[in-house]
């Protein structure tokens, strides 16, 4: 069975210092990963996945398979990055469904 | 475009008492899902469906009943609510591309349920 960890509930930083929210995964196969962002009294919504190997908003995220990780890096954090963050995988064989870690709450001080 | 829709927003239950909490999408999506969301605990999926038609159990299926009604709407019933079942709920759809799920999900703004 695929398994999202995420050990940090809440990481708080000052603005302008570098973030890094931390995913492991556990999974036999190859797995595709994502982050989703929820914004106070937004929607979830996706962040960026690893296929794209895009920065979105300033995050990129690298996925380490001989770590088995999905760590989510921003060099400089911005007040508005403040959010839940939630890592979440899908398996490559069968229905693809999302399971999700248990969030980290990012929380940018001035 | 709407996109996800659900209803209520709110909802306060006494134990034993039923309701439907009622979604639907109009971005033609072909996969629907249906999470609750409990701290600590991150996003659960309870149900889903991943076509017209179709309807799997996820992680926490137990105390709950989907409907696929059609492409739009996939709606969740709690039969006898519980205390246990207070907790907020998703609703979300997702496509496809060149008939491969394309595991972005769109959510719905959530319900919160609380039963007493």
């Amino acid at each position: 069975a695929q398994r999202v960890t995420q050990p940090e509930k809440l990481l708080s930083v000052f603005k302008g210092a570098p973030v890094e929210l931390k995913c492991n995964y556990s999974y036999s196969g190859s797995p595709e990963l994502f982050w989703y962002v929820q914004y106070s009294r937004q929607r979830l919504q996706l962040l960026l996945r690893h296929i794209s190997r895009e920065s979105i908003k300033g995050f990129t995220a690298d996925l380490n398979k001989g770590e088995t990780s999905f760590h989510l890096k921003k060099p400089f954090a911005q007040e508005e990055d403040s959010a839940m963050y939630y890592c979440a995988l899908r398996r490559n064989t069968g229905f693809q469904k999302l399971v999700f870690g248990t969030g980290t709450r990012l929380l940018v001080s001035p | 475009n709407a996109g996800v829709t659900q209803t209520p927003k709110f909802q306060v239950l006494k134990t034993g008492q039923s309701m439907t909490l009622q979604c639907a999408q109009d971005m033609n999506h072909n996969s629907m899902y249906w999470y609750r969301q409990d701290p600590g605990m991150g996003l659960r999926l309870i149900y889903y469906s991943a076509s017209e038609g179709t309807t799997d159990k996820g992680e926490v299926p137990n105390g709950y009943n989907v409907s696929r009604l059609n492409k739009r709407e996939f709606s969740l019933r709690l039969e006898s609510a519980a205390p246990s079942q207070t907790s907020v709920y998703f609703c979300a759809s997702s496509g496809q591309f060149r008939g491969l799920n394309t595991g972005e999900l769109f959510f719905g703004e959530g319900s919160r349920l609380t039963v007493l």
